[in-house]
């Protein structure tokens, strides 16, 4: 089965910089990689995704990139805000009915004023 | 107003008792999903359906039990066989084909 795991665990950066989270995954078969953002006691939401036919998305402050060759995608935070201060997590899944989803271990991001 | 709820919200029970936790879709999506997050963890798949009388054990399937008799309900319960039980559950859904998965605001449970 998939397996992603997921770098750094917790990250702190001065707000205005950037910040970069970086994913690996294991099913080459997984073709559909999103990203979500919890807030603490909330739900998780998603932010941004990207599917294996594109190599990078942009959203605003948020983008992510894709290497299916070397199976690792990244999240990229520009201009870091307190906002952004949540857990981030990574998944990946293969974009086929009912296939399991299988999340990263999270990323504790900290955005310092 | 389409969406996944949870219920209840913050959940007390005592040792050696089975809890029913609800988690209701309307968003017509044939998946679903239950997580458990301990604090500091991430997302644990405990089990998932992928449509109605089906689902499959996930990697911390162990003293859990889930029914899909509908497909809009997808009830979990944690049984006296979970050794330690007191978490916050996340239920989600996804649509065949649209792959964005939706979450519920989480059920924490406590058991004293």
């Amino acid at each position: 089965g998939e397996n992603v795991e997921q770098h750094p665990s917790t990250l702190s950066v001065q707000e205005g910089d950037s910040a970069v989270i970086k994913c690996t995954y294991s099913d080459s078969a997984s073709n559909y990689f999103p990203w979500y953002k919890q807030e603490l006691g909330k739900r998780p939401q998603l932010i941004i995704d990207i599917r294996s036919n594109v190599g990078e998305k942009k959203d605003q402050r948020i983008a992510v990139t894709l290497n299916k060759t070397a199976k690792h995608f990244s999240l990229h935070i520009t201009e870091t805000q307190p906002e952004d201060s949540a857990v981030y997590f990574c998944a990946a899944t293969p974009d086929n009915y009912g296939q399991n989803f299988v999340f990263g271990p999270g990323t504790r991001l900290s955005v310092l004023p | 107003d389409g969406g996944i709820t949870q219920s209840p919200k913050y959940l007390f029970r005592k040792e050696g008792q089975n809890v029913t936790l609800s988690c209701e879709q309307n968003l017509n999506h044939d998946a679903m999903y239950w997580y458990r997050q301990d604090p500091g963890q991430g997302l644990r798949l405990i089990y998932y359906s992928q449509i109605v009388n089906d689902f499959q054990k996930g990697d911390i399937a162990e003293g859990y039990s889930v029914s899909r008799e509908k497909k809009e309900s997808f009830p979990l319960t944690v049984t006296s066989a979970q050794k330690n039980p007191t978490a916050f559950y996340l239920c989600a859904s996804r649509e065949t084909g649209n792959t964005e998965a939706f979450f519920g605001q989480g059920t924490r449970l406590t058991v004293v």
